[in-house]
């Protein structure tokens, strides 16, 4: 099984939005509502930031949204703020298991 | 609420096995699904494999069928994850992760779903 695709970075500046893409296959992404989004700061544990596709657990900031079109999820980080600059990324479910994307690094200019 | 402590850095010789643990503590244990993703320097994150306590049969990721066992001990609310045959690609720090959703509570959901509590991560460095 490949990683899912993601761009290597992106970057924004504060107060803008950016939208990281996830590409997999109808056998992952497209076959099921189990695509999740996490955080991840140098030296940390990854954070959720959004689950089933488009769900904020509860103290997650609401400038983070998630939506998906057929083999490709996106992550859409509106208003930038400095310690939006992180490590981020998707995964998805796939037969009783997950596989991860390669990761975003998201850098605010 | 719930915490997920993990045992502290190990360093392996090639050939040889590590097991980490992973205990949970400040809530349910045994209906939630754990599993383990590592995470080599530099790079991504990558799942291994998971378990869920209560019923003690464990899934695991293709690529490390035959090298990892996953085990939990519900009277300790411990999990633990056990690579053999060590190389210096397994370098990496691990960690355990809950799943979000209570079999009990969901028994419909076939896990893994998405991860909301992780533990600190344990370092194995693989090294001659």
């Amino acid at each position: 099984q490949s990683a899912l695709t993601q761009p290597a970075s992106v970057s924004g500046s504060p107060g803008q939005s950016i939208t990281i893409s996830c590409t997999g296959t109808s056998s992952d992404v497209g076959g099921y509502n189990y695509v999740s989004w996490y955080q991840q700061h140098p030296g940390k544990a990854p954070k959720l930031m959004i689950y089933e596709v488009s769900n904020r657990p509860s103290g997650v900031s609401n400038r983070f949204s998630g939506s998906k079109s057929g083999n490709t999820a996106s992550l859409t980080i509106s208003g930038l703020q400095a310690e939006d600059e992180a490590d981020y990324y998707c995964s998805s479910y796939t037969s009783s298991s997950t596989m991860f994307g390669g990761g975003t690094k998201l850098t605010v200019l | 609420q719930v915490q997920l402590v993990q045992s502290g850095a190990e360093v392996k010789k090639p050939g040889s096995s590590v097991k980490v643990s992973c205990k949970a503590s400040g809530g349910t244990f045994s209906s939630y699904a754990i599993s383990w993703v590592r995470q080599a320097p530099g790079q991504g994150l990558e799942w291994m494999g998971g378990i869920i306590p209560i019923f003690g049969t464990a899934n695991y990721a293709q690529k490390f069928q035959g090298r990892v066992t996953i085990t939990a001990d519900e009277s300790t609310s411990t999990a633990y994850m056990e690579l053999s045959s060590l190389r210096s690609e397994d370098t990496a720090v691990y960690y355990c992760a809950r799943d979000r959703l209570d079999i009990v509570v969901v028994p419909s959901y076939d896990p893994p779903d998405a991860f909301d509590i992780w533990g600190q991560g344990t370092m194995v460095t693989v090294s001659s």
